[in-house]
């Protein structure tokens, strides 16, 4: 198994533009989550799903939108992307346990 | 204020040494305490977790828990180079069927060998 997987590792935006990162889970997970990690932040929820077809905002959605077409695939768009977005983006995974999420490796992002 | 608070160091210790990480809350809403490590450039991985005031062990780690003051704590005895790394409490609650996760600010650990 490969867990939960990110695609790209990394990318370099210019301001404006815009990018889709996905996120893809092999565990036959219900829930799936995006957050952002900025230095002294830890890990803030932008968007999270509890199933096929379905999303919710979390702490920080500003900027940002989600889809989950497929239970196994959740990505995360920037449709125009701002300066103040240059993070780290994790994908998580919640388990059939109700308190163990699994993260992926991560998505470093810089928008100049 | 923020729901979860977490010292972010940077903290170093030598080697064999035991080192405490602490972490307040304020919500009295949540149900399980957690605390994850990552690894530089890495995704952060559950190391333990608890649902009730006390102790629990496991290894070189234990998870300490206080509700009536709103306080975990992590100790690691007889601290590991491999043990550098970031640990990051997490409080997990309910909300509207999802379970949802809020993150201290994590805490940069580096032994010394």
């Amino acid at each position: 198994n490969a867990g939960v997987t990110q695609t790209p590792k990394f990318r370099v935006l210019k301001t404006g533009q815009s990018m889709t990162l996905l996120c893809a889970q092999d565990m036959n997970h219900e829930y799936m989550y995006w957050y952002r990690q900025d230095p002294g932040m830890g890990l803030r929820l932008i968007h999270y799903s509890v199933g096929e077809g379905t999303t919710a905002k979390g702490e920080v959605p500003d900027g940002y939108n989600v889809s989950r077409l497929k239970k196994q695939n959740f990505l995360l768009g920037l449709e125009s992307a701002a300066p103040s977005q240059t993070s780290v983006y994790f994908c998580a995974s919640l388990g059939d346990k109700s308190y163990e999420q699994y993260f992926g490796p991560g998505t470093r992002l810089t928008v100049t | 204020q923020k729901e979860v608070e977490q010292d972010p160091g940077p903290l170093s210790v030598p080697e064999g040494a035991i080192v405490s990480l602490n972490c307040t809350y304020s919500n009295s809403a949540f149900q399980y305490f957690m605390w994850y490590r990552q690894y530089s450039r890495k995704g952060p991985e559950l190391l333990m977790y608890t649902y009730s005031s006390g102790n629990k062990e496991d290894g070189r780690f234990t998870a300490q828990v206080d509700k009536s003051s709103k306080y975990i704590s992590l100790f690691i005895r007889d601290s590991q180079p491999s043990d550098s790394a970031t640990y990051l409490c997490a409080m997990s609650l309910i909300i509207q069927g999802a379970q949802k996760l809020v993150f201290g600010q994590g805490t940069r650990l580096t032994i010394n060998p």
